[in-house]
């Protein structure tokens, strides 16, 4: 079945470096790839999303990219700042369905 | 528009008891998600209803859990027996339409549930 493997589990970086997070994909028909933000304790949200016809998409600091021949897709936060301390998780569409696969998550911690 | 309103935010139950978490999609929304999260890891999937429909239970435990999502009122994810490796928070999360086509998934605040 469909995999989503994340990395790095834990990413630290100082302010106003920049970070990023990827994760691959087993499902080649795969179509859609959102990024949640969850900050301590709160709901996760969304962030940025791309699907399969597009290569990059960038919103401010925040980036992803998408490589479809090699199954995997990005996300890059760019000036870090100590509110983008949070677990981020990636998610693939399985496919013609409804379901998406997540990730196991990644916790940035912005050092001051 | 309130969003997706999940109920009870925190439960306490002991061993044995039944837990029942509500949630109510936000407005419009006829697709609900449960999905369980434990402290430090990520979000599992357990429950995929619309309407008066379960379109996907593939991962809920066979035993102990149920779903709902009536005609009329919140979904409820139903726990009964709970043992001390249920505790964990549930989350819910409603989307307008599939998620390929209409994409973001709207979550609620999560209940957590402490089973003594």
């Amino acid at each position: 079945g469909e995999n989503v493997e994340q990395h790095p589990s834990t990413l630290s970086v100082q302010e106003g470096d920049s970070a990023v997070i990827k994760c691959t994909y087993s499902d080649s028909a795969s179509n859609y790839f959102p990024w949640y933000k969850q900050e301590l304790g709160k709901r996760p949200q969304l962030i940025i999303d791309i699907r399969s016809n597009v290569g990059e998409k960038k919103d401010q600091r925040i980036a992803v990219t998408l490589n479809k021949t090699a199954k995997h897709f990005s996300l890059h936060i760019t000036e870090t700042q100590p509110e983008d301390s949070a677990v981020y998780f990636c998610a693939a569409s399985k496919g013609s369905n409804y379901q998406l696969i997540w990730g196991a998550g990644t916790k940035l911690i912005i050092k001051p | 528009n309130a969003g997706v309103m999940q109920n009870p935010r925190h439960l306490v139950r002991r061993r044995g008891q039944e837990a029942r978490l509500r949630c109510s999609p936000m407005k419009g929304h006829s697709h609900v998600y449960w999905y369980r999260q434990l402290p430090e890891e990520g979000l599992k999937f357990m429950v995929y209803l619309q309407k008066e429909n379960i379109i996907d239970e593939s991962g809920m435990p066979k035993e102990r859990f149920s779903a709902e999502f009536p005609k009329e009122g919140p979904s409820i994810l139903r726990i009964q027996q709970v043992v001390r490796g249920d505790s964990a928070a549930y989350f819910c999360a409603s989307s307008l339409g599939l998620i390929e086509n209409t994409g973001e998934l709207f979550f609620g605040e999560g209940s957590r549930l402490t089973v003594l």
